[in-house]
């Protein structure tokens, strides 16, 4: 059974408007999560990342919010962009280590001229 | 130019033919790993290492082996593939210490198995 989901397997918004990725976990040992961004042909990047101690993360057009009573978190990209296009995976994490990571299973993010 | 290469990125072969997919990363990371891409099931762990002569399963570390003689390269064998494994493969690489959860991902390499 999946640990980490995400329901959406894909969304498609307008350039300018804000993109929202959702993302929900069952394990309550998770105590840091991140997200990657993947173009194709190329590996996924590393995006912006949250620990349990906090409820919100921000870096520049990207805000990370975390809900752990329903162990929900969520990616908001504000506004978005044509090149924000590209498969966005949630990870989660038991503690600080690489080898603790898993993965969601990815939405793909298409946005609008 | 800090990477992870991986080689080959695409590669057709046949049920039972033996293939290494080679990574090596130049970043001088302690911890490299391997994923496996496919579709609605995210990026799902084969094996990783921690540091040299130590490796671990992942999740899915049927039909795989790896090793780590050398801190810059941990291969990925399959000894007898079959079509199951046909899949988009990832090696990752990050420093233990201080870990910002940031891994370092190659760029893929694609494996079909017919």
């Amino acid at each position: 059974d999946q640990q980490v989901k995400q329901n959406s397997p894909s969304l498609s918004v307008q350039e300018g408007r804000i993109s929202i990725l959702n993302c929900d976990y069952t394990n309550s040992m998770f105590d840091y999560f991140l997200w990657y961004k993947k173009y194709p042909a190329e590996g996924p990047t590393f995006l912006i990342s949250i620990s349990s101690i906090k409820d919100k993360n921000e870096d520049g057009r990207f805000t990370v919010f975390l809900n752990k009573s329903a162990k929900h978190l969520s990616l908001h990209i504000v506004p978005s962009q044509p090149g924000d296009s590209a498969v966005y995976f949630c990870a989660a994490s038991e503690g600080a280590a690489g080898n603790m990571l898993t993965f969601g299973g990815g939405t793909r993010l298409m946005v609008k001229p | 130019e800090a990477q992870v290469t991986q080689n080959p990125r695409y590669l057709i072969t046949v049920t039972g033919k033996k293939l290494t997919v080679t990574c090596s990363q130049n970043m001088n990371h302690e911890y490299m790993s391997w994923y496996r891409q496919d579709p609605g099931l995210g990026l799902r762990q084969i094996y990783y290492s921690m540091n040299v002569e130590v490796t671990d399963k992942g999740d899915v570390p049927e039909g795989y082996k790896v090793s780590r003689k050398e801190k810059r390269n941990f291969p990925l064998i399959l000894e007898s593939p079959s079509p199951n494994q046909t899949s988009l493969y990832f090696c990752a690489s990050s420093f233990v210490g201080m870990w910002t959860g940031e891994l370092f991902f190659g760029e893929g390499s694609r494996l079909t198995v017919l």
